[in-house]
Formats: structure tokens, sequence, C-alpha cells
């Protein structure tokens, strides 16, 4: 079974600061790792995913990752945050899967971003 | 750029009544998945759907729910009859292979009064 930890469902930075959303998780197998955020009334948006190769991926809007598999973890940050950021974004975790079979999304319980001036 | 679309936007019902929510997946994709998230809570996964069949499902997805292709674009999620514990949004999701990333529809909330 997959898991996923955020910590902190409630995160508030200044306009400019370094945004940190830490996702922690668990996997019995080599996992899939995604960040997806979400709008209020919207959808959810893939932010960026790690599959395989480079542990550092970057993403929509000046995100990045790190899947760091000794740590079990895969933290998003942004350097500077705007007040566009605000939004829920969510962690997610999937198996590698195989071919002809569907990977589910377990997803962590989200953390909501506030970006003050 | 291809998107999941989702309808109704929105959807009241009564408690006991059958609702049937709809989506169009992205054309090219293979694997389609029914998501709710219940306020305030998580995303948590139902169904998912390949190959004109079930692929798993949670707990979740017991015998008041049913998915279907009834087309060639469609895929539906029905709730044959309806409680108050089903309002939520409900996502839908396709993806082009069963382990690539999902892409989301904007969600349909439904409400059971």
């Amino acid at each position: 079974a997959q898991s996923v930890t955020q910590l902190g469902s409630h995160v508030s930075v200044s306009e400019g600061a370094l945004v940190l959303l830490r996702c922690n998780y668990s996997s019995s197998v080599p996992p899939y790792l995604f960040w997806y955020v979400q709008y209020p009334n919207q959808g959810l948006q893939l932010l960026l995913k790690y599959t395989t190769g480079a542990t550092l991926v970057k993403g929509i809007n000046g995100f990045e990752a790190e899947f760091k598999k000794s740590e079990t973890s895969f933290h998003l940050t942004k350097p500077s945050a705007h007040m566009s950021d605000a939004a829920e974004y969510f962690c997610a975790v999937s198996d590698s899967g195989l071919t002809g079979t569907a990977s589910k999304l377990t997803f962590g319980t989200g953390t909501r971003l506030q970006v003050t001036l | 750029e291809p998107e999941v679309t989702q309808t109704p936007s929105h959807q009241v019902t009564q408690m006991g009544q059958e609702v049937i929510l709809r989506c169009v997946p992205i054309s090219n994709h293979l694997y389609f998945y029914w998501y709710r998230q219940i306020l305030g809570q998580k995303v948590e996964f139902l169904v998912s759907f390949y190959n004109n069949e079930i692929s798993e499902k949670s707990e979740i997805f017991d015998d008041q729910f049913s998915v279907e292709r009834p087309d060639g674009s469609n895929f539906t999620l029905k709730i044959r009859s309806t409680k108050l514990e089903d309002s939520a949004m409900y996502f839908c999701a396709s993806s082009v292979q069963g382990h690539t990333e999902a892409f989301f529809g904007q969600g349909t909330r439904l409400t059971v009064v």
C-alpha cells in the first residue's frame, strides 16, 4: 500500500519569500511522484512529476521538487513566492505500474499556501 | 490544448435518486479514472477503467456505483441511490498510459439533499 504525508495543512509566506511544501511518501515499489495544484473552484493541475532519472525535477510556474529516496521525501520549492501561487497543493504517489494496468494516485491531505504582501 | 471535460459542473439531487456524472476524456487517452473530494478532505481514488473494464476500485466504490464508456468519447459515473455522504466534488481523469500523469477535469460538485 502507498501513502503520502504532507506536513502542514496551512503554510503562509510573504511575497518574494521561499516556498517550501513538504511531502513524504511510503511505497513498497519504486514510486512515481506528483505535485498537483488546485485553485479555488477548479480542478487539479499537474505542477511536476518524478518518474525515473534526474531527481531534481522542474515544473511549471517556477516550482521544483527533489526526490530523495533515503528520506522518502519529495518536497516542493519555489525560490520566490508570488501572490498568484496562493492555492491548495497536493502531493501524490503512484506505483510504476505494468503495461496495461492503470496506476491510481494516492493523494496527501493537501497544503493550503497563503501568500501575503 | 486538449482537456478533460465534465458535465454538469454542479448537480443537486435528492437522497435516493440516481445521478449520472459525465466526462469526456482526452481523445488519445486509454486509461480513465474517477476520484472524489469531500469538502475539506483529500482527493480519494474511486475507480480506474481500461480496455472497457474496471482495472481497480476502492472500498468506496460499492454496488451503488458503476462506470461505463457508452461510446468512444464519454465516460460516466452512475450512483444508483444517492446518500447524503455522497456529497462531494467528483473528478474525472485520464492518462495515455497507466502509469503516466493523469489529467483532471474541473470536477462536478454533487450535493445530495
